[in-house]
């Protein structure tokens, strides 16, 4: 079974601060993906990765970065914090790109920002 | 850019009743993947169509591919309390899954 996990569950910032989420796989999937979810809003795609070091931005890239340096390992990244990036992120990962294959989800982190 | 729209944003049903949520897309897709995600969860694979027409069946899910490759349906008969949650499509282009905004479930006993 593959199996996506994510650092933490549940984590409260405060605004203006930086903010690292990490989201690990351990299928040796190819691509990693970011999202992030809010009601009424669906899935919105930040970043995604097919490779190490390899990244490219989503729908909604503004205020994030991302981070790859290894295989299994996917960070997103919030420079400065704001209230508006108060949502639930969702790390997900898949095997290739080709076909836009089958996406494994982590459990979720719900980032409240003060 | 693909756009996948997917309706009705939400569904509530008394338990034993059918229900359906349909999915579209404004280009043609090399694949339509189904998700449902149960309240406090996170998206899980149903299952993926690729061909023309395809229909496939899990239990009392019914999930269809258009003919032109641009719209799908999921079907559930005799809804039961276990099928809450929110059913999201996926429908996959050019290297690139796109997902619609989900259908919520909710299931009256």
């Amino acid at each position: 079974d593959v199996k996506v996990t994510q650092s933490s569950r549940y984590l409260v910032k405060r605004t203006g601060e930086k903010v690292f989420l990490e989201c690990v796989q351990d299928m040796d999937h190819e691509n990693m993906f970011w999202y992030r979810q809010d009601p009424g809003l669906g899935l919105r795609l930040i970043y995604f990765s097919y490779d190490v070091k390899m990244k490219e931005k989503g729908d909604i890239p503004e205020g994030y970065s991302v981070s790859r340096e290894k295989k299994e390992r996917f960070s997103l990244i919030l420079e400065s914090a704001s209230t508006n990036q108060t949502s639930m992120y969702l790390c997900a990962s898949s095997l290739a790109l080709l076909g836009a294959d089958t996406q494994y989800f982590g459990p979720g982190t719900r980032l409240t920002v003060l | 850019g693909q756009q996948v729209m997917q309706i009705p944003q939400y569904q509530h049903v008394q338990e034993g009743e059918d229900f359906t949520t349909y999915c579209n897309s404004s280009t043609t897709l090399s694949n339509i993947q189904w998700y449902k995600q149960r309240p406090g969860g996170h998206p899980v694979f149903l299952i993926q169509l690729v061909k023309s027409g395809e229909v496939k069946k899990q239990k009392r899910l019914t999930f269809q591919f258009g003919e032109a490759k641009k719209n799908s349906s999921l079907h559930i008969t005799a809804t039961q309390t276990t099928d809450v949650g929110t059913y999201f499509c996926a429908g996959g282009s050019n290297y690139k899954l796109t997902f619609g905004k989900g259908t919520l479930l909710t299931v009256n006993p």
